[in-house]
């Protein structure tokens, strides 16, 4: 699976848009882009998933750029409450393995 | 459907001892998947399962750890005679294989174990 490059952090103010950039420029094209956060001490909570076009759902819109070489997740309107540690992880449809591989992600502050 | 479920929560225990943690993943979900996370690090993968079959073990999973999931349900985490080393947050997730899509896991809330 791809190798992911995020920023160690970020800070946002509370109310207007975080958007979160990834770099996955060895993806191939059978694999997916994939969101997670971690608030602290609980588990990954999946956010959004995409392979080539744009997704939205209710939590978050993530931006493929055309080359799938980098994307950007987007908390449209950020809250204290997503202060938490972001993971993208590039994954294979059909790879011999189903193991998420996380990096350190970045670590999102939402300042009030 | 209430989630991935882990028990306990927290386990504190002294060097040598053994430990058994649980998951009970979202029902139906024919995959599971455990993983490891240390302080400041994202998780890492130990094991999943297939329905009752253990698929993948990772090189980090040494023997004295070990998984089950025997009726392809909840599954359990052994580690017997702990080590310092095995200080971490355990991690359940499991998802839905259909064999036609990509499946998306989704986690539990973790075992934090500390070894003293």
């Amino acid at each position: 699976d791809a190798k992911t490059t995020q920023p160690p952090s970020m800070d946002c103010a509370e109310g207007r848009a975080a958007n979160l950039p990834c770099n996955h420029s060895t993806i191939s094209g059978n694999e997916y882009v994939y969101w997670y956060r971690q608030i602290h001490s609980q588990g990954p909570q999946y956010i959004i998933h995409g392979l080539k076009n744009n997704e939205t759902n209710e939590m978050a819109s993530l931006i493929i750029t055309e080359d799938r070489k980098s994307s950007t997740l987007i908390l449209p309107h950020a809250t204290l409450r997503d202060t938490a540690v972001y993971y993208c992880i590039v994954r294979s449809e059909t790879g011999a393995t189903n193991k998420l591989i996380f990096g350190t992600g970045t670590l999102l502050a939402v300042q009030p | 459907d209430t989630g991935v479920s882990q028990d306990p929560r927290h386990k504190i225990t002294k060097r040598g001892q053994n430990v058994t943690f649980r998951c009970d993943p979202i029902s139906e979900h024919n995959r599971l998947y455990w993983y490891r996370q240390t302080l400041g690090q994202g998780p890492e993968f130990l094991t999943y399962f297939q329905n009752e079959a253990q698929l993948e073990k990772s090189r980090l999973l040494s023997d004295r750890f070990s998984a089950e999931r025997p009726k392809g349900s909840f599954s359990t985490l052994e580690i017997q005679r702990t080590e310092q080393g095995d200080s971490a947050m355990y991690l359940c997730a499991s998802s839905l294989s259909s064999g036609r899509a990509i499946e998306t896991q989704y986690f539990g809330p973790g075992t934090r174990l500390l070894v003293l």
